[in-house]
């Protein structure tokens, strides 16, 4: 099946705050990608994590890849309200044919 | 950047009627497109895997004959929501890799209303 865990759910910060989402396979992945979707639009591609360990970085926003390639998160400091959206995480397995699984994404807002 | 096109956006029809909806590659060849399915607030399931010049992969639990999907050429992916109900009412997304472990393309979408 399609086991992707996101938590949490939904995440109400101040602006300036900082805030995290949690990813979880039960199976190993060869790859984790984040997606970021604003209200009433389509999720747009944010970073893709491929080796152990991994950690990347754009601007404000930190992803990690966990050693055993089981684990993700994203960070983001000082969030501003141009973050507000739902954030994705969507494993893929390493079938030939690279199908992604999504987690149930975080909802993100932010207050001024 | 590799842009995917989806039609319509939204579409209202009555139950028992069929509803197409096509997706496209503007600038690039895709063997394979993905076909997803998302509820209110909630996460993309994937539905099927649509393969150019062969039959799509559908993922466990979805009817293959209620969701017919074609991928004629290497940019166009068609899915067919076949004799409607109002539970299919949901927003249909589409997207589209240039390959394995690439980043997906995603269509704008396709918010289907089943009266």
């Amino acid at each position: 099946g399609q086991q992707v865990m996101q938590i949490p759910q939904y995440q109400h910060v101040q602006e300036g705050e900082d805030f995290t989402t949690y990813c979880n396979s039960s199976t190993t992945l060869s790859n984790i990608q984040w997606y970021k979707q604003r209200p009433g639009g389509h999720p747009v591609f944010l970073i893709q994590l491929v080796k152990s360990g991994e950690v990347k970085k754009q601007k404000r926003l930190t992803f990690q890849f966990g050693e055993a390639k089981k684990n993700s998160s994203l960070h983001i400091t000082a969030t501003q309200t141009t973050d507000v959206g739902t954030y994705f995480c969507a494993g893929d397995r390493g079938s030939t044919l690279g199908r992604l699984y999504f987690g149930r994404g975080t909802q993100l807002t932010v207050w001024p | 950047g590799a842009v995917v096109s989806q039609h319509p956006s939204w579409v209202i029809c009555k139950s028992g009627t069929s509803v197409k909806i096509e997706c496209r590659s503007l600038d690039f060849q895709a063997t394979t497109m993905f076909w997803y399915r998302q509820f209110p607030k909630q996460s993309l399931m994937l539905m099927a895997t649509s393969n150019e010049g062969s039959k799509a992969t559908y993922e466990q639990g979805v009817e293959k004959d209620k969701f017919l999907i074609n991928h004629a050429s290497l940019t166009l992916s068609t899915l067919t929501v076949t004799s409607a109900h109002p539970e299919d009412s949901s927003f249909y997304i589409c997207s589209a890799g240039q390959g394995a472990n690439s980043p997906l393309h995603f269509g704008n979408g396709t918010r289907l209303t089943v009266t």
